[in-house]
């Protein structure tokens, strides 16, 4: 059972470029999130789907994109890289929404240049 | 804004000892989850306690939360050395789908 998968590990973007960070997972779970985790913030909600077809902005949606077509995957889109955007971003998912445990990726850490 | 927010940021011990992290939370909750994060991993979940509970062990691992204070602790008893790690709790809004995070409590068990 792989769980949530994401790819790639490591990435370098020139500032500008477009890029789409994948999720996936292997256990029907209904809902699943982005999350960007810098020094000193914790984890910051990007966005979120609460499943297929759905999908809702969190609390630092701009300059990203989601679309949810699958129960299975959820990537992230990164339109026009910034700088501000280095982090490292984590995917997660869970079975009925909030009501039991999340379950995440390890992580994609992005350097944009 | 974040939901959730733990005391304190940094915590080291001795092997052997206690650790006890604390996380206050603004609005009303569903259930408070606590997470574990080693340093460069994904986040494990630990322990979920719901609002109508008042303390929940698992192993080591001891939650309370006080919905009144809004506020809840974990407690790692005999720490490890392998216990060392960043501690977030994370907290569902009862009005929307949103899973908040704190800032997260970094601790270091000294061997």
């Amino acid at each position: 059972n792989a769980g949530v998968t994401q790819t790639p590990k490591f990435q370098v973007l020139k500032t500008g470029q477009s890029m789409t960070l994948q999720c996936a997972q292997d256990m029907n779970h209904e809902y699943m999130s982005w999350y960007r985790q810098d020094p000193g913030m914790g984890l910051r909600l990007i966005h979120y789907s609460v499943g297929a077809g759905i999908t809702d902005q969190g609390e630092v949606p701009n300059g990203y994109n989601v679309s949810r077509s699958t129960t299975e995957d959820f990537p992230l889109r990164l339109l026009s890289a910034a700088p501000s955007q280095t982090s490292v971003y984590f995917c997660a998912s869970s079975y009925n929404r909030l009501n039991t445990e999340a379950f995440f990726g390890q992580g994609t850490r992005l350097t944009v240049v | 804004s974040q939901q959730g927010e733990e005391d304190p940021q940094a915590l080291s011990i001795q092997e052997g000892e206690n650790a006890t992290m604390n996380c206050s939370y603004k609005t009303s909750i569903n259930n408070l989850q606590w997470y574990r994060q080693n340093s460069g991993r994904g986040l494990v979940h630990l322990i979920l306690i719901r609002s109508n509970e008042r303390e929940k062990h698992s192993g080591r691992l001891r939650v309370t939360l006080d919905t009144s204070k809004k506020s809840s602790s974990l407690l790692i008893t005999a720490s490890r050395a392998a216990d060392t790690a960043s501690y977030f709790c994370a907290t569902p809004k009862s009005s929307g789908d949103k899973l908040t995070f704190g800032t997260g409590t970094r601790l270091a068990v000294r061997p």
